[in-house]
């Protein structure tokens, strides 16, 4: 079964500051997509970015950018000039590639990250 | 704004009342999901359907719940006889099939409070 673990339950940055948030996964499967959630207050997940695992190129989302690392089963999420509205709860989420099943999203716990002005 | 709508928004029943949410997905997307979220964790899987199917359930989905997409267009999630364990947010979310890895959109979510 996929599993993913996100170890930090909370984290800060400094307004206009770089904050790195920690994924890790474990899958047996060569074939998966990786996303990164936001879940602000207002409780809509909201998609901040994904990744194709068979893609070597790490994906880039205005200040968003990710660091995966296939054979460690690392999957980071970086948040450049972090801003008072990135301030919310961050998933970490695994995704089936394959074509039959639910490929339905198996989440980490999350981290709150909080933005300090 | 055609994204995921969920109705209601927030529910409170009393503990062995039945409820019902409805969820509306997004109108070109023909899977539809529904996951349990609790204070501090990350969402759970329930179940889904593609079109009017219903074709896969987690072991979290008791036989008090059931869920419901008649015509492949909104779906309904019941719960009956609640239990305060069942206080949860009602995530529903949707995405297109015939795309691999396409991204599942998700909605607002219904809080259910069982007191």
């Amino acid at each position: 079964a996929q599993t993913v673990t996100q170890s930090q339950p909370e984290m800060s940055v400094q307004e206009a500051e770089t904050v790195t948030l920690s994924c890790t996964y474990d899958t047996s499967e060569s074939d998966y997509y990786l996303f990164w959630y936001k879940q602000p207050p207002s409780r809509q997940m909201i998609l901040v970015i994904r990744q194709e695992a068979y893609k070597q190129q790490n994906a880039t989302e205005n200040r968003f950018s990710v660091n995966f690392q296939k054979a460690a089963k690392s999957f980071s999420l970086k948040i450049s000039d972090s801003q008072l509205g990135d301030a919310a709860m961050y998933f970490c989420a695994y995704r089936s590639g394959g074509q039959t099943g639910a490929n339905n999203l198996f989440f980490g716990t999350g981290t709150r990250l909080t933005v300090i002005p | 704004d055609t994204g995921v709508s969920q109705d209601p928004r927030h529910k409170i029943t009393k503990r062995g009342q039945n409820v019902t949410f409805r969820c509306d997905p997004i109108s070109e997307h023909n899977r539809l999901y529904w996951y349990r979220q609790t204070l501090g964790q990350g969402p759970e899987f329930l179940t889904y359907f593609q079109n009017e199917a219903q074709l896969e359930k987690s072991r979290l989905l008791s036989d008090r719940f059931s869920a419901e997409r008649p015509k492949g267009s909104f779906s309904t999630l019941e719960i009956q006889r609640t239990e305060q364990g069942d206080s949860a947010m009602y995530l529903c979310a949707s995405s297109k099939s015939w795309i691999t890895g396409n991204t599942i959109y998700f909605g607002e979510g219904s809080w259910l409070t069982v007191v």
